[in-house]
């Protein structure tokens, strides 16, 4: 158990639903990430949350959509997913965003798009 | 360009035998280091990191890594593998000066153990 939940666990949807991964913490951290973890490929950062408020998003298309409505609390909105982005999603948290604290990761979202 | 890389996809070893890891980083000035451990179905758990100091830091589980400045290497070692430690292996990067938000990592080594 690494304080950090996500859920579900595993998640099927077709391209034209609508779905939503959550991620919680009760680390009292202050930064939230969401990463993309595809086969072959290496761990992708998609989003970055301090305080709740989003401080980087790195070129993610707009079929992704995060939350953060509180410190301890972190959603992916999905809609119209392609096959190609099924994945482990993962979600991370640290104490802050600086470099020395090290990130938590949660056990991750396996998301098959059919 | 700035990269992380772990030149063996796969590894296999005896229990009992030695492990080293590899991990090769190309940024200018000397990045913060991480190794990162995930079991299957699971997420990934932190072993040990490097800011400065000592070259030889120890982790979790047995697990300890040396800085090597002129090969800017971070190789992962143990000396004895158990079978529990089959699962895939990361190493990570923080830019000098970043923070968690500029988390870069490699493509894994999974580590299979013989019996």
């Amino acid at each position: 158990e690494t304080g950090v939940t996500q859920t579900p666990r595993h998640l099927v949807m077709g391209m034209t639903n609508k779905k939503s991964l959550k991620c919680e913490q009760h680390l009292g951290h202050n930064a939230m990430y969401w990463y993309k973890q595809s086969a072959k490929k290496p761990l992708e950062l998609m989003f970055v949350y301090s305080l709740e408020e989003r401080v980087e998003n790195n070129s993610v298309p707009s079929r992704f959509s995060p939350e953060c409505p509180n410190s301890s609390h972190l959603f992916l909105h999905l809609h119209t997913l392609q096959p190609e982005d099924s994945a482990l999603y993962l979600c991370a948290s640290s104490q802050d965003l600086g470099p020395f604290p090290e990130a938590f990761f949660g056990q991750g979202t396996r998301l098959t798009v059919v | 360009a700035q990269s992380v890389t772990q030149p063996d996809i796969h590894i296999t070893v005896s229990e009992g035998a030695s492990l080293e890891l590899r991990c090769n980083y190309s940024y200018g000035a000397t990045p913060y280091l991480f190794w990162y451990v995930q079991s299957p179905g699971q997420g990934l758990q932190l072993l040990l990191k490097y800011f400065s100091g000592d070259t030889l830091v120890q982790g979790i589980k047995g697990f300890e890594a040396e800085f090597k400045r002129s090969q800017s290497s971070f190789n992962l070692r143990k000396p004895s593998v158990h079978w529990s430690d089959a699962a895939e292996y990361f190493c990570a990067v923080v830019p000098y000066g970043g923070s968690q938000g500029n988390l870069i990592f490699g493509k894994g080594t999974k580590l299979s153990v013989k019996p």
